[in-house]
């Protein structure tokens, strides 16, 4: 089975500086990459996703981007934060139909 | 967008007793997951159930489909304080040349000891 590594595990910056999360898989090869947000006691929003390298689909459009440099490396950056990124980033690992999603442990974000 | 919405939001019950999760969703589906997170951590997939199937069992687990209603359950049976987690459902949908998954807002279960 897949691991899917994340860090930090958390993260506190101050608003207008830059980010970089990164996301890491082990266990497979050309996985589907997917990052989500998780605000405070809800649900999951879909932000990115990655069927390969250097391909990028955003979900919703914001002060966030993402990249692929390799086959199992995704990146979540933004150069100025603002105070409504804060929130839970999950990267996670999805191969499509019939199959389980992996996930990291995540990356909480404070903008302050 | 959200596909699948669970019910209720949020869930209290004594250890012993068994736990209702609900899930509706809109679109037709494949088949529906059903996934775990603990407080602050990622989430965990329990089980999936293919379209085609009208329950599942997985240990204490038992997942029910109905295609016709666009719903799905999660039961629990003789819960633990160890179950407190919140409880997503889970269907994917098409994109392109691949799949993404949409959660629902979760059910947050607590168990009290």
């Amino acid at each position: 089975s897949q691991t899917i590594h994340q860090w930090p595990a958390t993260l506190v910056q101050p608003v207008g500086s830059p980010l970089s999360l990164e996301c890491t898989v082990e266990g497979t090869s050309n996985p589907n990459l997917y990052w989500y947000r998780q605000a405070a006691g809800r649900g999951l929003q879909l932000l990115f996703y990655s069927v390969g390298i250097g391909q990028i689909s955003s979900e919703v459009p914001q002060n966030l981007s993402a990249s692929r440099p390799q086959d199992r490396q995704f990146i979540l950056s933004s150069k100025k934060l603002l105070l409504s990124d804060s929130g839970f980033y999950l990267c996670a690992c999805y191969r499509g139909r019939g199959t389980e999603a992996f996930f990291g442990q995540g990356t909480r974000l404070t903008v302050v | 967008s959200q596909q699948g919405e669970e019910d209720p939001q949020a869930l209290s019950i004594q250890e012993g007793e068994n736990a209702t999760m609900n899930c509706s969703y809109k679109t037709s589906i494949n088949n529906l997951q059903w996934y775990r997170q603990n407080s602050g951590r990622g989430l965990v997939h329990l089980i999936l159930i293919r379209s085609n199937e009208r329950e599942k069992h997985s240990g204490r687990l038992r997942v029910t489909l109905d295609t016709s209603k666009k719903s799905s359950s999660l039961l629990i049976t003789a819960s633990r304080a160890a179950d407190t987690a919140s409880y997503f459902c889970a269907t994917d949908d098409r994109m392109d040349s691949s799949y993404k998954l949409i959660f629902g807002s979760g059910t947050r279960l607590l168990v009290r000891p």
